[in-house]
């Protein structure tokens, strides 16, 4: 079965950094493509991140371009995101999800972990 | 304020059918983009329920089936069931944002 496990959300202060990791298990992980997607407490889903299965290609939400890093070790099935610069509104549940589809306008999401939490906040 | 409208809310009797509205535009549903429905139940992580605007995954029942018209997509789901209470979400490319959106999400009461 596939598997998705975040850590790394907590609690930090505004301009702060924090740095997220999502550990796969249950497919080829080289194979595929990831991406980050939050949810705002009480809000909809936000897509933030994706990074091709190879790491060559990096793409980011408006939101959040220049402040936050996705990367992806694919020797230990990890994919992680960098936030640096957090702001209160960056607040949310943190999603790291497998994705599917050829061209990008295909894309989706097809598994998802529980998430981790980060709260910005002074 | 998302990309892509969806109701607030929505509700039906056990065994109804209700159908969910995911209005866009030219730069996404209209434009031909595939749109994928998720399913969230309360304190839980999104699921996977409709891809490629009509296609459902291993596992999810065939009372649930998505439809694109123009610029608007549509999720209907036939014999409500207690189970199916939860929050729902659409999901499509957006060329003018260049990143993929989601609809504002519909909650699902089932009476």
């Amino acid at each position: 079965d596939v598997q998705l496990l975040e850590s790394g959300g907590g609690l930090v202060q505004p301009g702060g950094s924090l740095r997220l990791s999502c550990v796969a298990s249950g497919f080829t992980f080289s194979t595929y493509a990831m991406s980050w997607v939050r949810q705002a407490p009480g809000k909809g889903l936000e897509w933030v991140s994706d990074i091709t299965n190879s790491g060559g290609s990096t793409y980011y939400a408006d939101s959040v371009k220049g402040r936050f890093s996705i990367s992806r070790d694919n020797s230990k099935n990890m994919v992680y995101l960098q936030m640096n610069s957090l702001r209160v509104d960056d607040t949310a549940a943190y999603y790291c999800a497998k994705r599917r589809g050829g061209p990008l306008y295909t894309w989706y999401f097809d598994f998802w972990g529980r998430g981790t939490r980060v709260t910005v906040s002074s | 304020q998302s990309v892509l409208t969806q109701p607030p809310s929505v509700s039906g009797a056990p065994g109804q059918r209700v159908t969910i509205a995911c209005t866009g535009s030219s730069s996404n549903v209209g434009a031909g983009y595939n749109v994928h429905w998720y399913q969230q139940l309360p304190g839980t992580a999104p699921k996977l329920l409709i891809y490629g605007n009509n296609n459902r995954p291993s596992g999810v029942p065939d009372r649930f089936s998505g439809s694109n018209s123009g610029t608007s997509a549509s999720l209907a789901i036939t014999g409500l069931q207690a189970e199916d209470e939860a929050d729902y979400y659409c999901q499509s490319y957006d060329s003018s944002v260049s990143g993929w959106v989601f609809g504002g999400g519909t909650k699902l009461t089932v009476l």
